[in-house]
């Protein structure tokens, strides 16, 4: 089982929305609904913006929002903010014993 | 609200050990599954480690699968890994992290609160 799919890099101006997909398999996304996606920071921990594909967790801004469609999840983060610039990661539980959650390969957020 | 404070975190050669721990406070420990994410230097994040509510259900990723130990003292309300024979491979940064509630559901998301540990493999 290999690592979720996600595009190196997105960008956008202020203001605008953006979509981040997270593509895997019928063993991982879309075997459940437990994708979940962290916003990183350079130097910061990892923060969770999104899980169970959909909810945000007290505090996250409703700005992001999260679906699925079979296989692929998607992260859109609307009105984009230059604090959105960041790294974006997907995860999804997968009830193996030897990869119990796989992450995405990350995405660049840059905000023009 | 839940906080997670990693330690334990150095730097060791290879073939050494090291044992890492996770403070947890702001919530029921006992009632929570709770994992281990690690991330190398300019990498993405990594599965490590997950012990079930009952601590006794433990998992590991492959890649680390024989050499660490995941334990759980829900008296201390502490997280545990110990890792040894390390690898240069192993140098990350290292999250414990805990599984989300939704209502009144404990579900298989997990939440990083921590600003991990770093640990660094070298000769």
């Amino acid at each position: 089982q290999s690592a979720l799919t996600q595009p190196a890099s997105v960008s956008g101006s202020p203001g605008q929305s953006i979509t981040i997909s997270c593509s895997g398999s019928g063993t991982d996304i879309g075997a459940n609904n437990y994708v979940s996606w962290f916003q990183q920071h350079p130097d910061k921990a990892p923060k969770l913006i999104i899980f169970d594909v959909s909810y945000r967790p007290s505090g996250v801004s409703n700005r992001f929002s999260g679906s699925k469609s079979g296989n692929t999840a998607s992260l859109t983060i609307s009105g984009l903010q230059a604090e959105d610039e960041a790294d974006y990661y997907c995860t999804s539980y997968t009830g193996s014993n030897t990869l119990l959650y796989v992450f995405g390969t990350g995405t660049k957020v840059t905000v023009l | 609200e839940a906080q997670l404070v990693e330690s334990g975190g150095g730097f060791v050669q290879p073939g050494g050990s090291l044992r890492l721990s996770c403070a947890a406070s702001g919530f029921t420990f006992s009632t929570y599954s709770m994992n281990w994410v690690r991330q190398a230097p300019g990498k993405g994040l990594e599965w490590v480690s997950y012990i079930g509510v009952d601590t006794i259900t433990k998992k590991y990723a492959d890649s680390v699968k024989g050499r660490f130990t995941i334990s759980k003292d829900n008296g201390k309300n502490s997280l545990s890994l110990q890792m040894n024979s390390l690898r240069a491979e192993d140098t990350a940064v290292y999250y414990c992290a805990v599984s989300v509630l939704r209502g009144v559901i404990i579900t298989n998301a997990f939440d990083i609160r921590g600003q991990g540990t770093m640990v660094t493999v070298s000769s």
